[in-house]
Order: C-alpha cells, then sequence, then structure tokens
C-alpha cells in the first residue's frame, strides 16, 4: 500500500488567513482525493485531483474556498483560503491504489483549528 | 446517489468477546465495493477489509468477517477476540466501480473494548 505524508499534521489559524495542506505520496498515482471530517462526524469528499487537469469539486465545495495543485503524480496540495471557526476540522488526503484501484489510503490527515 | 447508514452511534465489547457493527447502504448500482475502515486517536484511517459486491463469498481477513447481505444491502463487520487495539471509530464506506468514484462514508461507530 501506498505511504502518504501530510503536513502539517495540526494547525491553529487565524480567522481570515489561509492555510496550505502538503500531501506526499511514495509512489505515482493516478488520482488523490482531499476528505473533510468535521468533529465527531463523517468524511466528505472535497474534490478529486488529477495530475495536469483542474480538480473536479464535490457540490457545496468551491475552488475559491478549497483551492487545489497537482503539479505531479506524487504530490498535492490543498488550501483552505479565508478561514473561518466553520472550517476547522481534519482534512485527509487520499489515493486509490490496491487490486483494480479500488482501494483507498489515507494520510493521517491534518487536524485544524480555527480561532 | 448512495447513501451508508451506520444506526450504532457506541459500541462496547469486552475483551476477547465478540462484536458486530452494523451497516446497510442504499444504491440503484449492481457492482460496486463495500469497505470497513478503522480510525483509531491517531487519526489515521486504516483499511480493515473489503468486499466486491459481485462476490457471494463473504470477506475474512483473520479476526475481521463480514456478512454482506446483497439483497437486504446490509454489509455488517464482526470482530472477533476483541483487543484493546480495537478501540477506534469504525466507518462503513460505498464506492460505484470505476477508478474515479469517490467513497460514501456512514457516520461511524464509535467501538470501545474494555477489560
Amino acid at each position: 500500500s501506498a505511504v502518504i505524508s501530510q503536513k502539517p499534521s495540526r494547525d491553529i489559524c487565524q480567522r481570515g488567513t489561509s492555510l496550505t495542506i502538503q500531501c506526499q505520496v511514495d509512489s505515482q498515482v493516478t488520482m488523490m482525493f482531499w476528505y473533510r471530517q468535521q468533529p465527531g462526524q463523517s468524511l466528505t469528499l472535497i474534490a478529486t485531483a488529477n495530475q495536469g487537469s483542474e480538480a473536479t469539486y464535490e457540490s457545496g465545495f468551491v475552488i475559491d474556498k478549497f483551492p487545489i495543485s497537482r503539479p505531479n503524480l506524487t504530490f498535492s496540495t490543498l488550501t483552505v483560503s479565508n478561514m473561518s471557526p466553520e472550517d476547522s476540522s481534519i482534512y485527509l488526503c487520499s489515493v486509490a491504489q490496491g487490486r483494480g484501484n479500488t482501494e483507498a489510503f489515507f494520510g493521517q490527515g491534518t487536524r485544524l483549528t480555527v480561532v | 446517489a448512495q447513501t451508508v447508514t451506520q444506526s450504532q452511534p457506541e459500541m462496547s465489547v469486552q475483551e476477547a468477546e465478540t462484536v458486530t457493527l452494523s451497516c446497510t447502504y442504499d444504491t440503484s448500482e449492481n457492482n460496486y465495493y463495500l469497505f470497513w475502515y478503522k480510525q483509531p486517536p491517531s487519526r489515521q484511517m486504516i483499511l480493515v477489509i473489503r468486499q466486491e459486491a459481485y462476490k457471494q463469498q463473504n470477506a475474512t481477513e483473520n479476526r475481521f468477517s463480514v456478512n454482506f447481505q446483497k439483497a437486504a444491502k446490509s454489509f455488517s463487520l464482526k470482530i472477533s477476540d476483541s483487543q484493546l487495539g480495537d478501540t477506534a471509530m469504525y466507518f462503513c464506506a460505498f464506492k460505484k466501480t470505476g477508478t474515479a468514484s469517490k467513497l460514501t462514508f456512514g457516520t461511524g461507530t464509535r467501538l470501545q473494548v474494555t477489560l
């Protein structure tokens, strides 16, 4: 399985600022996924990132708020822009691998607190 | 759209005992995948077990097994010989076939293994 490293592991940010989360994979992957997990809740997909093309966002998420970069097959970033306390969540990076690319593997997540 | 329901917010089991976590889902798809993920306090999402919908045989991975009832759209997880390290949040997840398809997660069950 892929080894996925996310940075930072946690951060406390002031409202109105932006934070960029990095996701590094130890092997080349076609698709990377960014999820949000609000406190005490399940995971919700923010967007899917393909190398060389714009990310595809899920309903309720927009590029201006969550810009994503995917410069190569092993790296992606998610920026949380103009943060508010409602953005306090765990953000997780994921890749599809395994048999038929059907298994999702996750980074350790970034715990973001906005004050 | 797919939905995944976990009706047990919290469960408790004694060490060495067996526990079953419930999951139901709704889909119009015929081919898909189902997963159980474990999320310990470290936040890392760990794949526990997967099931292909076209396979009638229930998946097993060591102490973990599933009871997959396709007609009933039910996918429960049985943990045998529970260990303290099994304490975690457990998420049931659904994925349509195709590498671009996202994971849809249930709301999770918090499992506490006690002495």
